[in-house]
């Protein structure tokens, strides 16, 4: 049990549009969802906190306009990056907690914007 | 042995041998703490976790120590396998619901 995955695997877009990434908890309702970017060779950087039916909470220097986080239900949370850029290219992995402080990961998101 | 790359450390063990990963955690608040394993272009794989309450916990191959005193975390990881060649993060949690995540470590396997 204790399954997430994530939508789609991989995507490449044009500067300027906007792409949505989806984080979805199989097998389990998460009340918190979590949002980390990855740039190669680097650590997960946390970007949001994700709570079903309230707004996220996004960690210093994280814009929140850029980065839109949608917890509608306790199995989905959305990622949409708006009038993305190359510096935007990264790694995007969720993560979902579903009772007390153990989170699990999704496999991961690679965007890549031209 | 180690060497320090760009962004990731680098410890290189022989098959067979046992391996030593090291952390060392910012945050005294912090209670719990979780190893993960990653491997490329995968998300974090969950390896074991520890409680502050404790200084040990065994898994399956593999040990984390705690020294909550100089703050340090370590996974030792018995009779390394080639599939074992991942990078290793560790994270912390001071009692919110958010993870901290280590620099990481990449672990290279030689045969």
């Amino acid at each position: 049990g204790a399954v997430v995955s994530q939508h789609p695997s991989r995507v490449i877009c044009k500067s300027g549009t906007s792409v949505k990434i989806e984080c979805r908890s199989l097998d389990f309702q998460a009340t918190t969802m979590f949002w980390y970017r990855q740039f190669p060779k680097q650590s997960l950087m946390l970007m949001a906190t994700s709570n079903e039916g309230s707004k996220a909470t996004y960690e210093q220097g994280v814009e929140k306009d850029k980065f839109l986080i949608n917890h509608a239900s306790l199995t989905l949370s959305t990622l949409t990056v708006t009038s993305a850029h190359p510096e935007d290219s990264s790694f995007y992995i969720c993560s979902a907690r579903r009772a007390g402080r153990e989170q699990y990961f999704g496999p991961g998101t690679r965007l890549t914007v031209t | 042995g180690e060497s320090v790359g760009l962004h990731l450390p680098t410890l290189s063990v022989q098959e067979g041998d046992n391996s030593i990963i090291n952390c060392a955690y910012s945050n005294s608040a912090s209670d719990y703490f979780i190893w993960y394993k990653q491997e490329s272009g995968k998300g974090p794989q969950f390896i074991i976790d520890i409680r502050s309450n404790m200084d040990k916990r065994q898994g399956q191959r593999v040990t984390v120590l705690l020294n909550k005193t100089v703050k340090h975390l370590s996974l030792q990881i018995a009779a390394t396998q080639p599939g074992d060649s991942a990078v290793y993060f560790c994270a912390e949690n001071a009692g919110t619901y958010k993870y901290i995540f280590g620099t990481g470590t990449r672990l290279k396997v030689l045969a």
